[in-house]
């Protein structure tokens, strides 16, 4: 069975810092990875995902992620965050031959003035 | 056009009663997804159906969770006999063709159901 673990349940940052999000997943076959956002009172949106070729994916709003198959890892990265960031990230992973999603428990996000 | 859209937004019932949650996908969408995130966690899946047929239940918890999708576009899910446990945010997703992993899913606001 597939699992995504999120290893921070939350990350405090100042503004204009960098931040990496972390994503760990568990699974004995390929798997596609998956970052969304949720802002507040908002539904999930997709920031990037990762589907095969280079293994630097660059998504919205400034982020990227890496894959990275030997360490099981697809963590989330941004050089200079914004106040405008604040949110909850996910990071999620599904299989070739089905759509069903499935998350990790996600990362609150929040970036200080 | 208009992005998935769930209702209600809010829903308030007693144990033991009967709610229908709607969703409506975008359209043209052929696959549709339910969802279930209880406070402090990451959604959890449901239901998949692609067109109007269930392509995955697996995640339904038991029998008393059943969703519908008679015409391949608004789905219904549906919950008897509502469990305090059953409290969460049920949200609904759509994509353009479903089936195989790569399409992104598009989600709705989501139902928040409070079973007092």
């Amino acid at each position: 069975a597939q699992s995504v673990t999120q290893l921070d349940s939350q990350v405090p940052v100042f503004e204009e810092a960098p931040v990496e999000l972390r994503c760990n997943y568990s699974s004995s076959v390929s798997v596609y990875l998956f970052w969304y956002v949720q802002y507040p009172n908002q539904g999930l949106q997709l920031l990037l995902k990762y589907l095969s070729g280079s293994t630097l994916v660059k998504g919205i709003n400034g982020f990227e992620a890496e894959f990275n198959k030997s360490q099981t890892s697809f963590h989330l990265r941004k050089p200079s965050v914004h106040i405008s960031d604040t949110a909850e990230y996910f990071c999620a992973v599904t299989l070739s031959n089905t759509g069903k999603l499935i998350f990790g428990q996600g990362t609150t996000l929040q970036v200080k003035p | 056009g208009a992005g998935v859209s769930q209702t209600p937004s809010n829903k308030v019932t007693e144990k033991g009663k009967y709610v229908e949650l709607r969703c409506d996908p975008i359209s043209g969408h052929t696959a549709l997804y339910w969802y279930r995130q209880s406070l402090g966690q990451g959604p959890e899946f449901l239901i998949y159906f692609q067109g109007t047929g269930a392509a995955d239940d697996s995640g339904l918890p038991n029998d008393r969770f059943f969703a519908v999708r008679p015409e391949g576009s608004v789905s219904t899910l549906k919950i008897q006999r509502t469990e305090r446990g059953d409290s969460a945010v049920y949200l609904c997703a759509s994509s353009l063709n479903g089936g195989g992993g790569t399409d992104t899913q598009y989600f709705g606001p989501g139902t928040r159901l409070t079973v007092l």
